[in-house]
C-alpha cells in the first residue's frame, strides 16, 4: 500500500534552517510528483511547491521562492524540503503529498505530517 | 494566482441532513482542475473529489462534487456521524495550486 512516512516534529530556532523528509512506499516513486503543503496552526492549508520525482523539476509559491528547496532522492524514495532562514511565522504543520495519476494532478496520498515549532 | 472562497465557514448540521458547500474561484479554474480533501482533527486531509466531479478511489457515493469555470459544489447527501470534519477546495490547473479557507461541518 502507498505509504508516506515523513521525519519527527522538530524544534527550531529563529534564522535556523529546516529539512523534513518524505519516504514513500508502496508505489514507484519517479511515476509520481510530490508536493508540499503547510497548515499554521488552528489554519488552513497553503500549498509551497512540487517536485517531479522523475526528473527533479521544481515549482515553488511565489512566497516561498528563494527560501525554499525540494529536492528527492531516487535511491531511497525520499523527498526532501528545506526552509532557511526560519522566522516565528514557520511554526506549522508541514505535510508532503503525492500527485495523483495524471498532469496536473491532486493530492492523493498524504504524510503524517511533521510539526515544526520556532522558538527562542 | 487564484483566490478560492469556501462558504460558508460554518455549516450546522444534524446526522441524516443534507450539506452543500461552496468554493468560488476568482479566475476560472482550467479544464475544471478543482479538487475537495477532508481533514479531521489531528490527521492529514484525505482526498475525496478530484476534476470537480470524480471521487477519489474508496470514497462513499454521498459525497458528489459540481460545478464549472468559477462555482463548485460538494454536497454530501446524508451526513453521517464520521462525516463531521473540516472540507477543503482546491484548484490545481494552474502552475500555482491554492487551497481555499475552508469549511467546518458540525454537528448541531
Amino acid at each position: 500500500q502507498v505509504q508516506l512516512l515523513q521525519s519527527g516534529a522538530e524544534v527550531q530556532k529563529p534564522g535556523a534552517s529546516l529539512k523534513v523528509s518524505c519516504k514513500a512506499s508502496g508505489y514507484t516513486f519517479t511515476s509520481h510528483g510530490i508536493s508540499w503543503v503547510r497548515q499554521d496552526p488552528g489554519q488552513g492549508l497553503e500549498w509551497m511547491g512540487w517536485i517531479s520525482a522523475y526528473n527533479g523539476n521544481t515549482n515553488y509559491a511565489q512566497k516561498f521562492q528563494g527560501r525554499v528547496t525540494m529536492t528527492t532522492d531516487t535511491a531511497t524514495n525520499t523527498a526532501y524540503m528545506e526552509v532557511k532562514t526560519l522566522t516565528f511565522d514557520d511554526t506549522a504543520v508541514y505535510y508532503c503529498a503525492r500527485d495523483h495519476p495524471g498532469l496536473p494532478a491532486a493530492l492523493d496520498y498524504w504524510g503524517q505530517g511533521t510539526p515544526v515549532t520556532v522558538s527562542s | 494566482e487564484s483566490i478560492l472562497t469556501q462558504s460558508p465557514g460554518t455549516l450546522s448540521l444534524s446526522p441524516g441532513e443534507r450539506a452543500t458547500l461552496s468554493c468560488r474561484a476568482s479566475q476560472s479554474v482550467s479544464r475544471n482542475y478543482l479538487a475537495w480533501y477532508q481533514q479531521k482533527l489531528g490527521q492529514a486531509p484525505r482526498l475525496l473529489i478530484f476534476g470537480a466531479s470524480t471521487r477519489a478511489t474508496g470514497i462513499p457515493d454521498r459525497f458528489s462534487g459540481s460545478g464549472s469555470g468559477t462555482d463548485f459544489t460538494l454536497t454530501i447527501s446524508r451526513l453521517e456521524p464520521e462525516d463531521f470534519a473540516v472540507y477543503y477546495c482546491q484548484q490545481y490547473g494552474s502552475s500555482r495550486q491554492t487551497f481555499g479557507q475552508g469549511t467546518k461541518v458540525e454537528i448541531k
